[in-house]
């Protein structure tokens, strides 16, 4: 299976600042096809996980746009422009190139 | 609006069975593939299984397979995942989403149900 490996597991952040989490993956999430299907989820307290980001940098409807992902390859980034209150959560990125999907740890950002 | 609602968990004996459904609601369910997803208490997430849109395909991850198996019901809108065999590192929050099947995989995407706990324990 493919290994997601999250940095930092835990982040502490500023309101206001930006934050960043890294994903790193044990192969290539680039398909044949030419697509890279790097997702990242986003689970507030308490709630289901909701999708931020696919194929790497897409980002999906409602989601704000302090959110950015990156990468290529085996490194992937999201990053939050301006932490807000509401994205205290913790952040999963999942590949869906090889079989099975796999998720990261998981990060948990929360206030300093 | 997209809706996803599961039902059925609770708690079970270690070697019982259980059947997990999820009502879909607000898009067209024959045109989108499902998968279901689990947390195990305060873990993080593992994929359990997918069921193609058009194709009927079926996948499951190696912890399950055997003992799991995912079905829908398109005249009803409904994802039903029938757990069989079940062990103590099963008991998890089991979630419904709606996926997506490329070329490469079927993975879970835009819209997840609540979820529904299911213990398992003597």
């Amino acid at each position: 299976d493919v290994v997601m490996t999250q940095s930092p597991l835990s982040l502490p952040v500023t309101l206001g600042q930006p934050a960043s989490i890294s994903c790193r993956s044990s192969q290539s999430l680039v398909y044949s096809d030419g697509n890279t299907y790097l997702n990242w989820f986003q689970q507030r307290p308490g709630q289901s996980p909701r999708r931020l980001i696919y194929k790497v940098s897409n980002r999906d409807s409602g989601v704000p746009d302090r959110f950015s992902g990156s990468g290529s390859g085996t490194d992937f980034t999201l990053k939050i422009s301006r932490v807000e209150a509401e994205d205290v959560g913790v952040y999963y990125c999942m590949q869906g190139t090889h079989w099975p999907p796999t998720f990261g740890q998981g990060t948990k950002v929360e206030f300093k | 609006e997209v809706q996803l609602v599961e039902s059925g968990g609770g708690l079970v004996q270690p070697g019982g069975s259980l059947r997990l459904s999820c009502a879909a609601s607000g898009f067209t369910f024959t045109s989108y593939a499902m998968s279901w997803v689990r947390q195990a208490p305060g873990k993080g997430l593992e994929w359990v299984s997918s069921f193609s849109g058009g194709g009927g395909g079926t996948y499951y991850a190696d912890s399950v397979k055997g003992r799991f198996t995912i079905s829908r019901d398109n005249s009803k809108n409904t994802l039903f995942l029938q757990m069989n065999s079940l062990r103590a590192e099963d008991t998890a929050v089991y979630y419904c989403a709606r996926a997506y099947c490329s070329s490469a995989t079927c993975y879970p995407t835009d819209y997840w149900g609540q979820g529904t706990l299911v213990t398992v324990s003597s």
